[in-house]
């Protein structure tokens, strides 16, 4: 059974960082596409960031709205990926979800996703 | 960035059908495929993933959910509604990076 679960979410300080980890299992990890999706309290979807395998040289996407502060990677021998967040902002505010495509190496569609872990950015 | 519009919300009664609109600023075909993907969100809950590829039914998605469109214009209809898909239902493509969504539909019972 696939299992994703997102942990480091809290309540921060504008301008401050967080690290958020998604804990994988019940599928090859290593050669599978990551990303991470966030949802504002109250709004729609956003996609924020893409970690392909080692196969493409584990090349990383973001959004345009955290690009140069977010930065995502992934360690294949715990079978984790991280997003870690700097510089955030009030708009940072969100639950966000680790998700993962049906197959490895791919873009597509959100298959799965795991249980979500808020982010308060709050003075 | 490719956008999708879908409508706030909708109202429906129980046994009959919604259908649920997006439409995109860009095509979103390539190669015989649209890549156009529906989640169903309900409160306090991660989304689901419904259909993909326009027409697909992902697994364990009842038949009573179906999707159809290409190029630009996207439908996802549930026949007959049940009182269990009141939820907000997503929109996304993939055709390019960076993945978007529509804003959701909240789909209500009359």
């Amino acid at each position: 059974e696939v299992q994703l679960v997102e942990t480091g979410g809290g309540l921060v300080r504008p301008g401050s960082s967080l690290k958020l980890s998604c804990a994988t299992s019940g599928f090859t990890f290593s050669n599978t596409w990551m990303n991470w999706v966030r949802q504002a309290p109250g709004k729609g979807l956003e996609w924020v960031a893409l970690i392909k395998d080692k196969y493409s040289n584990y090349e990383a996407n973001y959004a345009e709205s955290v690009k140069g502060r977010f930065t995502i990677s992934r360690d294949d021998s715990k079978s984790r990926v991280y997003l870690q967040m700097n510089t955030l902002r009030d708009q940072d505010t969100a639950t966000y979800y680790c998700t993962r495509p049906p197959y490895g190496s791919y873009v597509g569609w959100f298959a799965y996703w795991g249980q979500g872990t808020l982010v308060t950015v709050s003075s | 960035d490719i956008v999708l519009t879908q409508s706030p919300a909708l109202a429906v009664s129980l046994g009959q059908r919604a259908t649920i609109s997006c439409k995109t600023n860009q095509n979103v075909d390539y190669y015989g495929n649209s890549y156009m993907h529906w989640y169903q969100q309900k409160p306090g809950q991660q989304p689901k993933l419904l259909i993909y590829l326009a027409s697909n039914l992902a697994s364990g998605i009842p038949a009573r959910f179906s999707g159809r469109g290409s190029g630009t214009d996207f439908t996802l209809t549930i026949d007959p509604v049940e009182a269990d898909d009141t939820a907000t239902y997503y929109c996304q493509q993939s055709r390019n990076l960076p993945n978007t969504f529509g804003a959701g539909t909240k789909l209500e019972l009359k």
